[in-house]
């Protein structure tokens, strides 16, 4: 089964700072990936699929790239409410794999 | 408007069985892909079960054997029958359709399993 990885497992950034998680299949999942944002107590939301496509009514501040392995989600400039674990996650075949996550803080 | 309701939770004991229903609106559950996540206390987001609409089923090898995927299509409802429940079975269920990722998850049912 494909293995799914996430850099950093946390990081602390200041209001308006450049954000970029990392998130590796140990195989090729073409660009079947999609990111989600978990505020705490509260269900996930995704945020973005395909890789890069931004979900409706997600904030132009997110975005991703990446194909294959390797995938980055970048907050452009980070605000108080995006504080939260985000996720990525295999959807191309079963098993639908989710990273551990990267929890995010403000500093 | 697209909602999923989960029912089923409670606390039992290990070894025992419990069944987790999603009720689905605003879509057909047999026209979508349906999955399971859960999220044990503090813990990340685990992948369990998906049913394609055309009714194939997958599971996570951590419960392969034990849960059962299943869904009424006359009901419009997803179903999870857990058997032989473990304390690492402890979680938050949610009831998710699957699009381009999930892009619809129900509130969550917690099971708790006490040893």
């Amino acid at each position: 089964d494909i293995q799914m990885t996430q850099s950093p497992s946390s990081l602390s950034a200041s209001v308006g700072d450049r954000v970029t998680i990392t998130c590796r299949a140990s195989q090729g999942i073409s660009n079947y990936l999609a990111w989600y944002q978990q505020k705490p107590g509260k269900v996930p939301k995704l945020l973005i699929y395909g890789a890069s496509t931004l979900q409706s009514g997600v904030p132009s501040r997110f975005s991703g790239s990446g194909s294959g392995t390797e995938f980055t989600l970048t907050i452009s400039s980070l605000q108080p409410e995006d504080v939260a674990t985000y996720y990525c996650q295999k959807y191309d075949s079963a098993p639908l794999t989710f990273g551990p996550g990267t929890k995010v803080d403000i500093k | 408007e697209v909602q999923l309701v989960e029912t089923g939770g409670g606390l039992i004991q290990s070894g025992g069985s419990l069944r987790l229903s999603c009720a689905a609106s605003g879509f057909t559950v047999s026209s979508n892909h349906m999955s399971w996540v859960r999220q044990s206390p503090g813990k990340g987001l685990e992948w369990v079960s998906v049913i394609y609409s055309g009714g194939s089923t997958y599971y996570a090898d951590s419960v392969k054997g034990r849960f059962t995927i299943s869904r009424d299509n006359s009901k419009n409802t997803l179903y999870l029958q857990m058997n032989s429940l473990r304390a690492e079975d402890t979680a938050v269920y949610y009831c998710a359709r699957v699009v381009y990722g999930v892009d619809y998850w129900g509130q969550g049912a917690l099971v708790t399993v006490s040893s």
